[in-house]
């Protein structure tokens, strides 16, 4: 079947410690994005790619990279510049710009991050 | 910059009763879609409906439905025979058609539904 795999469902890291989220498609989505989601605050966005070696940032993306080597793979780092990295993080994908944009978005089912 | 605002952080309903959730946007375009996702206690965002705003006709999925006030800008979602099933964080979205990269989410609204 085919779908968004996020992994690990949970991840605990120390403080000022780099951590990177994985998020795989096997959709051939031309797109992919992550997104913050807070208590309160909705889903708010960090970061999105529409082809393969290109990404720009969102609304939020100042201590996080990416990256997007391959069309698959579109991996999220918190680095240790981000001052609340405590946090649900939801990767999703899109058939992608050029089809339309009535299609709306598949999730995976999230990364629970929590820094102590 | 578009916005999306749902001003009901909770709702709760009766199982087999109707209930709507209100969701107004702001934008200065003409042509884009709207969205309506449900985040269950799994927080696995599953997609409940979408409309186009050149369709005036409201989008239907079973026994969920919206009414879509273009002039207003309000985009509620109608549940119909709620059921257990139903109990969910919601999310209105908005999605322009020129400027395809960002779905824009309000804050959400959590149902309760009620034996």
């Amino acid at each position: 079947d085919g779908g968004i795999t996020q992994s690990p469902k949970y991840l605990f890291r120390k403080e000022g410690q780099n951590v990177t989220l994985s998020c795989e498609q096997n959709l051939n989505h031309d797109a992919m994005y992550w997104y913050r989601q807070d208590p309160g605050q909705g889903l708010r966005l960090i970061y999105y790619s529409q082809i393969v070696n290109d990404f720009q940032k969102g609304d939020i993306a100042e201590g996080y990279s990416v990256s997007r080597e391959k069309k698959e793979s579109f991996p999220l780092t918190v680095t240790s510049a981000q001052k609340n990295p405590t946090a649900f993080y939801l990767c999703a994908s899109s058939i992608g710009a050029q089809w339309g944009s009535n299609y709306g978005y598949t999730f995976g089912s999230g990364t629970r991050l929590t820094v102590v | 910059a578009q916005t999306v605002t749902q001003s009901q952080p909770e709702m709760s309903v009766q199982e087999a009763e109707t209930v709507t959730l209100s969701c107004t946007y702001d934008t200065s375009e003409s042509d884009y879609y709207l969205f309506w996702y449900k985040q269950p206690p799994s927080r696995q965002m599953i997609l409940v409906i979408r409309q186009e705003a050149y369709k005036q006709q409201n989008a239907t999925e079973n026994r969920f439905s919206v009414n879509f006030q273009k002039a207003a800008k309000s985009f509620s979602l109608k549940i119909s025979d709620s059921q257990l099933g139903d109990a969910a964080m919601y999310f209105c979205a908005y999605r322009s058609a020129r400027h395809t990269d960002k779905l824009i989410f309000g804050t959400g609204t959590r149902l309760q539904v009620f034996p």
